[in-house]
């Protein structure tokens, strides 16, 4: 039972374009979502994050849209760069609700940015 | 720019022998996570403390698997005995989770992780 999917497991886009991870949700008490990258052989580091009362989240070249009715989440990215080459988790949580702070996570996305 | 420090790096080890995986949250934060990643089921949470209090530990073999924290420095995640299927890359987290939303606006940071193989 994934309660949160990322159904591409891969992406690739050429620099200075904008890359577009996606990301569904099955748990309706989810109220907290975040995004995290991940190179290889190091741990994931977080990106961003957005709280169910908002609907867009920005921090520089990063943004991220929720999409409560439809269970949806995305993560824009631009321009995408070389170094933004790398695993995108989206995790979510039900923080607020009498929930817990423990985050689960979507299988990722590989993202290729190519020069 | 502080860091959660998990020891060792690496781990190779036979089966049925006992892992022991550390891990240094950062000074502060009242959460640590730890979790396991696999090809098959990604990132999956195991165990999880709040104030060294472990609150959920249903993603844990019970028989194999024990987490605790002696104390705020220092989480712990034993394997005894080890099996091949435990092969993985496990990684603890720490943050403010009980800070709410505030917390969350900053996430969990992770250490490296620990990859461990069982032969």
């Amino acid at each position: 039972d994934q309660q949160v999917k990322q159904n591409s497991p891969s992406l690739s886009v050429q620099e200075g374009r904008i890359s577009i991870l996606n990301c569904d949700y099955t748990n309706s008490m989810f109220d907290y979502f975040l995004w995290y990258k991940k190179y290889p052989a190091e741990g994931p580091t977080f990106l961003i994050s957005i709280s169910s009362i908002k609907d867009k989240n920005e921090d520089g070249r990063f943004t991220v849209f929720l999409n409560k009715s439809a269970k949806h989440l995305s993560l824009h990215i631009v321009p995408s760069q070389p170094g933004d080459s790398a695993v995108y988790f989206c995790a979510a949580s039900s923080i607020t609700q009498g929930g817990s702070e423990k985050l689960v996570f979507g299988k990722g996305t590989k993202l290729t940015v190519n020069p | 720019d502080a860091r959660v420090t998990q020891t060792p790096r690496d781990k190779v080890t036979e089966m049925g022998q006992e892992v022991t995986m550390r891990c240094q949250p950062i000074l502060g934060h009242n959460t640590v996570f730890w979790y396991r990643q696999t090809m098959m089921q990604g990132l999956e949470l195991l165990a999880y403390f709040r104030n060294r209090a472990p609150l959920d530990d249903s993603g844990m073999p019970k028989d194999r698997f024990s987490a605790e924290m002696p104390d705020a420095t220092l989480a712990t995640l034993k394997i005894q005995p080890s099996e091949p299927r435990d092969s993985a890359v496990y990684f603890c987290a720490s943050g403010l989770g009980h800070q709410g939303r505030r917390g969350m606006d900053y996430g969990y940071t992770f250490g490296s992780g620990t990859r461990l193989t069982v032969v």
